[in-house]
């Protein structure tokens, strides 16, 4: 089946550091991936997307890049702020026929002054 | 332009009891999409309405049951409440039910006692 591996949380940085945060999926066919961010008391937004191999998806200063041959799809930011403090889930969906999306355990950031 | 709406906010039940939880779409979505998030937990995919009609099924028992109206308004049912039925349920938007773009909902927290 289909799943999502992020790297555990919480991370910790400080004000205009570098941020990586991890993701490896296992999927069949080719999925589109997704970060998304979750602020404390609301629901999910979508961050960036990829929908094909060597794909870049960018927001708002994050971005991430579709690596097939690693299975991998990892978050980065050239340099945090404090108001970047949120929870991160990457996610899938498959290209099989199945809409059905799934989600990594999430990622805590911290960002201090 | 309203964002998808969640009613009500929070919950409290009592083991046993039944409850009804409210999402009315981003307008011109008719595709919605309920989850579970556990605490610390990534969202788990419950099911999926397109059509007035159940269309993906995650791994739930049939005690969660929802609907969807012709307004594309839906309503999440879970019957006979478990201690482990609390957390965040989260409802979803899209425009089709082939993208994973959602747009998600502030959720309902529920807890049972």
């Amino acid at each position: 089946g289909n799943s999502v591996t992020q790297m555990e949380g919480p991370v910790t940085l400080s004000e205009e550091a570098f941020l990586t945060i991890n993701c490896t999926y296992t999927a069949t066919g080719y999925p589109s991936l997704f970060w998304y961010v979750q602020y404390p008391g609301e629901g999910l937004q979508l961050l960036l997307k990829a929908t094909k191999a060597d794909d870049k998806g960018s927001n708002k200063g994050f971005e991430a890049t579709y690596r097939k041959e690693t299975t991998s799809f990892h978050l980065e930011k050239g340099s945090v702020q404090v108001s970047d403090s949120a929870v991160y889930f990457c996610a899938l969906l498959s290209s099989g026929g199945s809409y059905i999306p799934t989600f990594g355990r999430g990622t805590s950031l911290i960002v201090h002054p | 332009d309203a964002g998808v709406t969640q009613s009500p906010t929070h919950l409290i039940k009592t083991r046993g009891q039944q409850v009804t939880l409210r999402c009315s779409p981003k307008s011109g979505h008719d595709t919605v999409s309920w989850y579970q998030q556990a605490l610390g937990q990534g969202p788990q995919f419950i099911f999926q309405y397109y059509e007035e009609e159940e269309r993906q099924r995650g791994n739930f028992p049939d005690r969660f049951s929802g609907h969807q109206f012709p307004n594309y308004s839906s309503e999440l049912n879970v019957n006979a409440l478990l201690l482990g039925d609390s957390a965040l349920y989260l409802c979803a938007s899209s425009l089709d039910r082939t993208r994973n773009e959602q747009y998600f909902g502030p959720g309902t927290r529920l807890t049972v006692t």
